[in-house]
């Protein structure tokens, strides 16, 4: 079966350090997402992209990056974790023109 | 831009009862609109989704919404809560054809025996 699947499940870091956080779906979807979920906020986009070698800003960008160098793959990279990063990460795929999401079981992070 | 307004963040029903969880959207163009359901420590999967067909939308676990254009409102509603029901529900919206989406606050529904 297709799937989507996110590494690590659960990270704990300092803050400043950098660290990144996988996404790998088999689904073969040209659409691909990153979202925090924080309390009292719901989801909130952050990356996202279309395709290979395609990347977008989505509405809380700041303080993160992202490549697409394939179809399977869009890893989310935090250049110098800060506490206000402390979140629930989910990556999501979709098809194009449908707008459903499948998603990953996300990755708790801790920044310290 | 698009936005969606989930009203009541804790909702708590007893079992056999109606389940009504409210959402609101704002779209200056006809929108796509879904419920996801998430349960503890996992993802988000799809309850059920309005593309512009029929504006009374049946999804999984007897679970509706209907598309209202006046009330600019995608309401979720079950007959009979069951206790399984309880997770956090999540209401987006999405321009038609367009890929982002836009999610709501959260609901989170409690069912009490």
């Amino acid at each position: 079966d297709a799937e989507i699947t996110q590494s690590p499940r659960h990270k704990i870091i300092e803050t400043g350090r950098q660290v990144t956080l996988a996404c790998h779906q088999t689904w073969n979807h040209n659409n691909m997402f990153w979202y925090r979920q924080d309390l009292g906020h719901g989801l909130r986009l952050i990356h996202y992209s279309y395709g290979v070698h395609d990347t977008n800003k989505g509405e809380v960008s700041d303080g993160y990056s992202v490549s697409r160098s394939n179809t399977e793959d869009l890893p989310l990279t935090l250049e110098s974790a800060a506490s206000s990063q402390t979140s629930v990460y989910f990556c999501a795929s979709s098809e194009e023109h449908t707008g459903e999401l499948f998603f990953g079981e996300g990755s708790r992070l801790t920044v310290l | 831009a698009q936005s969606v307004t989930q009203l009541g963040s804790h909702v708590s029903v007893s079992e056999g009862a109606l389940v009504l969880l409210r959402c609101n959207y704002s779209s200056s163009v006809p929108p796509y609109l879904f419920w996801y359901v998430q349960y503890p420590n996992q993802g988000l999967q799809l309850l059920l989704k309005y593309t512009s067909a029929a504006t009374l939308v049946k999804g999984i676990n007897g679970f509706e919404a209907e598309f209202k254009k006046s009330e600019t409102s995608f309401h979720l509603t079950k007959p009979s809560a069951h206790m399984s029901d309880a997770a956090e529900y999540f209401c987006a919206v999405s321009n038609q054809g367009a890929q982002k989406l836009v999610f709501g606050q959260g609901t989170r529904l409690t069912i009490n025996p």
